[in-house]
């Protein structure tokens, strides 16, 4: 079985600080990992992912993540936030194994100027 | 490049009517495709995934129903909507390389 968590409703930053969503996973096997990004009344869009390699990917929009296996965590950063990240962000986890991804509850991330 | 669409945009349905919702993808072969629901802005719920043509898995038990009649067409039906039907649809794609999944921009489902 396979299971994702998004220990946080709701991220609130000031624009220009670094921000962090976080995500922990549960799978039997190996993981693969992607976090993407849904604006109001819109369909999710792919950000990055992890399937091997390095732990630490970068994605679109200034994105990164990095894999810790040890803590099974998949924490989304961006060093510098902008008003416009503020959206619904959402991980996702797939055994390597499996047919189909989950994904975990969402966090809506606001920037404040 | 590869497109999603779905259509319609927005439909109000009343109860117990039917349900056709299609999605359709260009540019990409033998994708997995994948009817997501979510409700209330919030988290989704898988309803079915395609491998291939005819080969639909079933997420959760309930009164829709998927098809996959051509390669890159994606069909969810319902044949008497009930009011918890409503929600946001979803439709994906992804193919077995990559695994990441493109959603389309999804129809706004309100059962009145």
């Amino acid at each position: 079985a396979q299971s994702v968590a998004q220990p946080e409703d709701q991220v609130n930053v000031a624009e220009g600080n670094p921000l962090t969503v976080k995500c922990t996973y549960s799978v039997s096997g190996n993981p693969y990992l992607f976090w993407y990004v849904q604006y109001p009344n819109r369909g999710l869009q792919f950000l990055l992912k992890y399937i091997t390699g390095d732990n630490l990917v970068k994605g679109s929009y200034g994105f990164e993540a990095e894999f810790n296996k040890s803590q099974t965590s998949f924490h989304l950063k961006k060093p510098s936030a902008l008003v416009s990240d503020s959206a619904l962000y959402f991980c996702a986890v797939r055994d390597t194994n499996a047919g189909k991804s989950t994904f975990g509850d969402g966090t809506t991330l606001t920037v404040k100027p | 490049s590869q497109t999603i669409h779905q259509w319609p945009a927005t439909l109000v349905q009343p109860v117990g009517s039917p349900l056709s919702l299609e999605c359709t993808v260009e540019g990409t072969s033998n994708p997995n495709l994948y009817w997501y629901r979510q409700a209330a802005g919030r988290g989704l719920q898988l309803l079915f995934y395609s491998v291939g043509i005819g080969q639909i898995s079933s997420e959760v038990p309930q009164n829709l129903s998927a098809s996959r009649p051509q390669d890159r067409q994606f069909i969810l039906s319902s044949k008497k909507l009930l009011l918890s039907d409503s929600g946001f649809y979803l439709c994906a794609w992804s193919v077995i390389s990559t695994y990441e999944q493109y959603f389309g921009p999804g129809t706004r489902l309100t059962v009145t």
